[in-house]
């Protein structure tokens, strides 16, 4: 089965510093990986996805992640964090599948970026 | 844009009341799913509609129900809600093309039950 880890439930980094938010995933198979980010009574807005390829993402809003295979991470990163970046980030993977009926989430980090 | 709209955003019902959450897509997605996240916690897929076909989680309660009438429409009901089911409730979909399609997500229904 499938699952994903988010080491860190909290990080805090202030504004302009890059950011680091950890994932750590397990599956059987190739890896389909996504970032997620949630902002306070939204729901979950697309920010990233691995399918194959290059082992560095970019995706919205300056985010990029890098997947390493032999570590099985997929870990988000910026290069200059904003106060507006300060959210509930998700990691999530699925399997080959048809579709997403497969996709598991990591429980959650909570970014704080401090003015 | 196409989207993923969910009505109402903030729904409260009575202990034990019927209530219904409805979603409705634009993106012509066949797939469309029903989360429940509680506490900013991982969401919980509670069931999923494959075009017509009804995929229900295992340790999903039967007062969850769910109805699907067209492409582009999904609705959730909670047959007796307790206090235990106040949450955010998540529509998603997701479509089977070529490529890998990330899930789509609306703003959500928070349902509080008093």
């Amino acid at each position: 089965a499938q699952s994903v880890a988010q080491p860190e439930d909290q990080v805090n980094v202030a504004e302009g510093n890059p950011l680091t938010v950890k994932c750590t995933y397990s599956v059987s198979g190739n890896p389909y990986l996504f970032w997620y980010v949630q902002y306070p009574n939204r729901g979950l807005q697309f920010l990233l996805k691995y399918i194959t390829g290059d082992n560095l993402v970019k995706g919205s809003y300056g985010f990029e992640a890098e997947f390493n295979k032999s570590q099985t991470s997929f870990h988000l990163k910026k290069p200059s964090a904003l106060v507006s970046d300060s959210a509930l980030y998700f990691c999530a993977v699925r399997d080959g599948g048809d579709y997403g009926q497969n996709f598991v989430f990591g429980p959650g980090t909570r970014l704080s970026v401090l003015p | 844009d196409a989207m993923v709209i969910q009505n109402p955003r903030y729904q409260v019902t009575q202990f034990g009341k019927p209530v219904t959450l409805s979603c409705s897509q634009t993106l012509n997605h066949n797939v469309m799913y029903w989360y429940q996240q509680k506490s900013s916690q991982a969401p919980k897929l509670l069931f999923h509609y494959y075009d017509k076909d009804f995929n229900n989680e295992a340790d999903t309660p039967d007062n969850f129900q769910s109805r699907r009438p067209n492409t582009s429409f999904c609705f959730l009901d909670i047959r007796s809600p307790g206090l235990g089911d106040a949450a955010m409730y998540l529509c998603a979909t997701s479509g089977t093309g070529t490529g890998v399609s990330p899930l789509h997500f609306g703003n959500g229904t928070r349902l509080t039950v008093t």
